[in-house]
């Protein structure tokens, strides 16, 4: 089975603060993910990242960076926290980019909360 | 960001009962996925589907990939209390999924 690990389960930060959100997984996927899900809003793409130090945009990427220097390894950073960080986020990732056949698997979450 | 269309948004049922929701979009998908998440977790997959027509089975869950390549459809029999939870639907883009609303599903026993 495919397992995707974010480092924390619940995190509270101070306004400001740098957080670094961490996920690893252990299936050799090539895609990583990073998502915020939110009430009423569902799922959107922060980052994502094909392969070792590539990165893309996703949808609402402002306040935060990625870093993806192994394979496995896939870091969320919000450079300086603030209360509308306030959120659940999810690491997920899939074997291929170029292949259909590449569901997406999660990690279990991390809840934030930025005070 | 684009969402796909879910339905019903929640429902509740008796133990017991049969669950049908689907999943609809504009686009075309060459993969469908369906998640089940309980409060406070991460999205655990239940079933992908790769073809047009087909059918797929995982345990007392049915998923069907619709013709059109616009839709799918998920089936629960027979459902019990641990069926509880949100379950949404996702269609697999180039670099990217893009996920349904999700539908709540609460049981009464």
């Amino acid at each position: 089975d495919v397992k995707v690990t974010q480092s924390s389960r619940y995190l509270v930060k101070r306004t400001g603060e740098k957080v670094f959100l961490e996920c690893v997984q252990d299936m050799d996927h090539e895609n990583m993910f990073w998502y915020r899900q939110d009430p009423g809003l569902g799922l959107r793409l922060i980052y994502f990242s094909y392969d070792v130090k590539m990165k893309e945009k996703g949808d609402i990427p402002e306040g935060y960076s990625v870093s993806r220097e192994k394979k496995e390894r896939f870091s969320l950073i919000l450079e300086s926290a603030s209360t509308n960080q306030t959120s659940m986020y999810l690491c997920a990732s899939s074997l291929y980019t170029a292949s259909y056949n590449s569901p997406l698997h999660f990690g279990n979450g991390t809840r934030l909360t930025v005070t | 960001g684009q969402q796909l269309n879910q339905s019903p948004q929640s429902m509740f049922i008796q133990e017991g009962e049969d669950v049908s929701m689907n999943c609809t979009s504009s686009s075309i998908f060459n993969t469908w996925l369906w998640y089940k998440q309980d409060p406070g977790e991460g999205p655990v997959l239940l079933i992908a589907l790769y073809k047009a027509g087909e059918l797929t089975s995982n345990g007392r869950l049915t998923a069907q990939f619709g013709i059109t390549r616009k839709d799918s459809f998920l089936n629960i029999s027979a459902s019990i209390p641990s069926d509880v939870g949100i379950y949404f639907c996702a269609g697999q883009l180039p670099k990217r999924y893009i996920f349904g609303t999700g539908t709540r599903l609460k049981v009464l026993a």
